[in-house]
């Protein structure tokens, strides 16, 4: 079955730093591969994706992401944070070429920025 | 547009109690879903429904029932509620079939039962 890894449950960066949010997958076949955000009380939106072609995936709100084969992963970055990117931090895959049949989430990330 | 909706915003039910969340979308959307959120463990699929007129389960759909009204309204039904169905619950939409389509999401429901 396929599963998706979120190794840090809270992460703590300083305003102004550079972010990382590690995620990895675990599936027979390279999924389709999401990033969402979800603000205190709001339902998630979307940062970015990633189906196939170049692995360096840039998404909404200066984030981007990098595609590893060889690893499984597909880290989130974000090169300066601001305080308004704390929040809730999802990675998500879907099988390729499959149906509608929902996506499979990670347990998350929870971003707090010191300023 | 509104996007897609969600009523209530929360809820609180006795054990054994029933209700239905309310979803609807305005994007002209094919594909529906029902997730739910609890603390530590991401968003997990409890139905969804490919087009109108069809539904299929998902991860966790013990204890639910859903309706696809027509092509803009889902609902989740809990026929009997349990303290294990407190959780947020997110309804969302996409285009499609096709997981490629992105998902939007709502607002959620935060129902707690008692």
């Amino acid at each position: 079955a396929q599963s998706v890894t979120q190794p840090d449950i809270h992460i703590t960066v300083s305003e102004g730093a550079s972010l990382e949010l590690r995620c990895n997958y675990s599936y027979g076949a390279t999924p389709y591969l999401f990033w969402y955000v979800q603000s205190p009380g709001q339902g998630l939106q979307l940062l970015l994706k990633y189906f196939s072609g170049d692995t360096l995936v840039q998404g909404i709100k200066g984030f981007e992401a990098e595609f590893k084969r060889s690893q499984s992963s597909f880290n989130l970055r974000k090169p300066s944070v601001h305080w308004s990117d704390a929040a809730e931090y999802f990675c998500a895959v879907a099988p390729r070429g499959g149906g509608a049949d929902g996506l499979t989430f990670g347990k998350g990330t929870h971003l707090i920025i010191q300023p | 547009n509104a996007g897609v909706t969600q009523t209530p915003k929360f809820q609180v039910l006795k054990t054994g109690q029933s209700m239905t969340l309310q979803c609807a979308q305005d994007m002209n959307h094919n594909s529906m879903y029902w997730y739910r959120q609890d603390p530590g463990m991401g968003l997990r699929l409890i139905y969804y429904s490919a087009s109108e007129g069809t539904t299929d389960k998902g991860e966790v759909p013990n204890g639910y029932n859903v309706s696809r009204l027509n092509k803009r309204e889902f609902s989740l039904r809990l026929e009997s509620a349990a303290p294990s169905q407190t959780s947020v619950y997110f309804c969302a939409s996409s285009e499609g079939t096709s997981l490629r389509n992105e998902q939007f999401f709502g607002p959620g429901t935060r129902l707690t039962v008692l």
